[in-house]
């Protein structure tokens, strides 16, 4: 969907560097979620945020990986001393209210790739 | 639950025929259930979703059933068109998590 807007759409970066995903969620959505897709899997559940709250990281690796959702600007995944198995496709997704009614809004998604 | 690392199963239909597409879940407590079309290099598009108190749903061209006694969900879709060759994607919530979980994905191949 068009409205939930990620970037980088592709990024390259060395093992060991740092990477951030951005996305600016569709107008009036308050909560954004993560996911992150293999080649040839599915989506799996990474972080769910709220403005300024995370609800639940759950899926998110304990170490390296860390997301947030300020009152202003776009949500953050930020991924440090990145390693190969962190190539993958990021999706963020944004609903406007606690789910239960409506579907929810995909962006495009960021490629990472790690050399 | 959480598609593991498995390859995508593939489904080879003719142009015109009906195509179904079946999921397997995990949690018998899920609320809601949607099913996502994924083109490649694009995100996941939603295409129908339907509550657990509900057994069948219709769309245009698609139906969805709802099988809670085995925990099954399908997708239909009539008179299947090339532009419908993607993978497709069932996902369930539960509104205590309030987290959609997805499932492994199948993939759909349209010939003419």
């Amino acid at each position: 969907n068009a409205g939930v807007m990620q970037n980088p759409r592709h990024l390259v970066r060395r093992r060991g560097q740092e990477a951030r995903l951005r996305c600016s969620p569709m107008k009036g959505h308050s909560h954004v979620y993560w996911y992150r897709q293999l080649p040839e899997e599915g989506l799996k559940f990474m972080v769910y945020l709220q403005k300024e709250n995370i609800i639940d990281e759950s899926g998110m690796p304990k170490e390296r990986f860390s997301a947030e959702f300020p009152k202003e600007g776009p949500s953050i995944l930020r991924i440090q001393q990145v390693v190969r198995g962190d190539s993958a496709a990021y999706f963020c997704a944004s609903s406007p209210r606690t789910f239960g009614t409506g579907e929810l809004f995909f962006g495009e998604g960021s490629r990472l790739t790690v050399l | 639950g959480e598609s593991v690392g498995l390859h995508l199963p593939t489904l080879s239909v003719q142009e015109g025929d009906n195509s179904i597409i079946n999921c397997a879940y995990s949690n018998s407590a899920s609320d809601y259930f949607i099913w996502y079309k994924q083109e490649s290099g694009k995100g996941p598009q939603f295409i129908i979703d339907i509550r657990s108190n509900m057994d069948k749903r219709q769309g245009q061209r698609v139906t969805v059933l709802l099988n809670k006694t085995v925990k099954h969900l399908s997708l239909q879709i009539a008179a299947t068109q090339p532009g419908d060759s993607a993978v497709y994607f069932c996902a369930e919530l539960s509104y205590n998590t309030d987290k959609l979980i997805f499932g492994t994905g199948t993939r759909l191949q349209v010939f003419p």
